[in-house]
């Protein structure tokens, strides 16, 4: 079952607009990850957070986890044709072993 | 560092047959892990190994399907007489304990079809 929900399922935007993604739990979290998965083949990661109100960035794509950790965000600003796929957010709910996955979000950015 | 490596790629099967895929984590990570997905779906855990040790298994993980990582290195699963709902993308991944930051890196995973 999936215990994070993801959203939106999917979104199609225009090359060099912004985007967001959400990932959201019931419960407050350990840690969690993100993931960039092309169709077809294994995920690639991006981020992992695990302080409340952290936030990392890495080229144009930012995460945030919300102080209660419970709830993070992906930004991509100015997106390209390369930003395409799918992004999966995974939790650790205790400093254990298991990520939970959520169902993923495809993004689609037209030329 | 070659990344976590899987194969093989891709394995069409008919139902009833037995299948065996393999997994060569990152070298210094004592942590395995395998998880399925299927279409739409995030991965979803099936087992774990600390070293050559298997911790956990999933309730996903029916009698039908066996893993071992025999000197703690690559890993193999094993699913025996195979059901067309068995078809998913089986993903191995692998992560190094104790860092207090553990990354789970992913393999580009194995298709299994069973027709």
């Amino acid at each position: 079952s999936q215990e994070l929900e993801q959203s939106p399922q999917s979104l199609i935007v225009q090359e060099g607009k912004n985007l967001t993604i959400n990932c959201t739990s019931s419960k407050t979290l350990y840690g969690l990850y993100w993931y960039k998965q092309k169709y077809g083949e294994g995920l690639i990661f991006l981020m992992m957070l695990q302080k409340g109100g952290e936030e990392k960035s890495h080229e144009k794509i930012t995460a945030k986890l919300d102080e209660k950790k419970q709830q993070s965000s992906l930004h991509i600003t100015a997106s390209q044709p390369s930003h395409a796929g799918i992004y999966l957010c995974g939790a650790l709910r205790s400093n254990d072993y298991k990520l939970s996955f959520g169902a993923g979000t495809t993004v689609t950015v037209r030329a | 560092d070659t990344g976590v490596s899987q194969n093989p790629r891709h394995k069409i099967t008919k139902r009833g047959q037995n299948v065996t895929f393999r997994c060569d984590p990152i070298s210094e990570h004592n942590r395995l892990y395998w998880y399925r997905q299927t279409l739409g779906q995030g991965p979803e855990f099936l087992t774990y190994f600390q070293n050559e040790a298997q911790l956990e298994k999933s309730r996903l993980l029916s009698d039908r399907f066996s893993a071992e990582r025999p000197k703690g290195s690559f890993s193999t699963l094993e699913i025996q007489r195979t059901e067309q709902g068995d078809s998913a993308m089986y993903l191995c991944a692998s992560s190094l304990r104790g860092t207090g930051n553990e990354k789970l890196f992913f393999g580009s995973g194995t298709q299994l079809s069973v027709l």
